[in-house]
């Protein structure tokens, strides 16, 4: 079965990029009409969806986000990224990453999570 | 985009059924059926409950049910069990082709 796992730095400055990457196992990145997201979430507050990529690199972004996030997609490697710019303490969360089966937007995979904190 | 609107909290004894709601607008949940919802306990991720309105994913207990009135959804949790107290999210597509979550609802078990 699929299983993803998030990776990246856990201490972001302020004002600096916020870089993270999803590895998937278990199955092809590329396999079916499937999408990958990125969705976060502060300590003790509601999930946020960031936005999502199609294995063909195209993207959705959260239209609140937009400005400042890139996702992009290596299927060589099984993996999908996410790139937030000039982040602030508002930015810090729990990320996950996770599967869209086949677009039908909902997710059914999911990673275990990334804890980014954003601080001098 | 607007977070969905959803109970900050609900509560029910070990045997009721308690209802969440989860209210957007046309341009999301009364737009389309492809309304989600997630449980998640405490430092896990979220776990998918139900998909489009009212379909439950394998292996999900069929004490929890989906549906969907106008640009309101709902999740019923029947026969409530100790292990079910946990928080839950409905999400939505929207018009803008993104998705939104609603802010989540604690369901204590009493």
């Amino acid at each position: 079965q699929v299983q993803l796992q998030e990776s990246g730095p856990g201490l972001v400055k302020p004002s600096q990029t916020l870089s993270l990457t999803c590895t998937v196992s278990g199955g092809s990145i590329s396999s079916g009409s499937n999408t990958w997201s990125w969705i976060r979430q502060p300590a003790g507050k509601g999930l946020e969806w960031i936005g999502r990529i199609y294995s063909s690199g195209s993207a959705n972004y959260n239209p609140s986000l937009e400005s400042r996030v890139t996702i992009s997609v290596d299927t060589s490697k099984n993996q999908f990224s996410l790139k937030l710019t000039s982040v602030t303490a508002a930015d810090t969360a729990v990320y996950y990453c996770a599967r869209d089966w086949a677009t039908r937007n909902w997710f059914d995979t999911w990673g275990q999570g990334t804890l980014v904190t954003v601080s001098s | 985009q607007s977070a969905l609107t959803q109970p900050a909290s609900v509560s029910g004894s070990p045997g009721q059924s308690i209802t969440i709601s989860c209210t957007g607008t046309s341009s999301d949940v009364g737009g389309y059926n492809y309304v989600s919802w997630y449980q998640q306990h405490p430092g896990k991720a979220p776990k998918l409950m139900i998909y489009d309105v009212s379909n439950r994913p394998s292996g999900v207990s069929n004490r929890f049910s989906g549906s969907k009135s106008g640009n309101t959804a709902s999740l019923t949790v029947s026969g409530l069990q100790a292990e079910d107290e946990a928080d839950y999210y409905c999400s939505s597509y929207t018009s803008s082709n993104s998705v939104v979550f609603g802010g989540g609802t604690k369901l204590t078990v009493l």
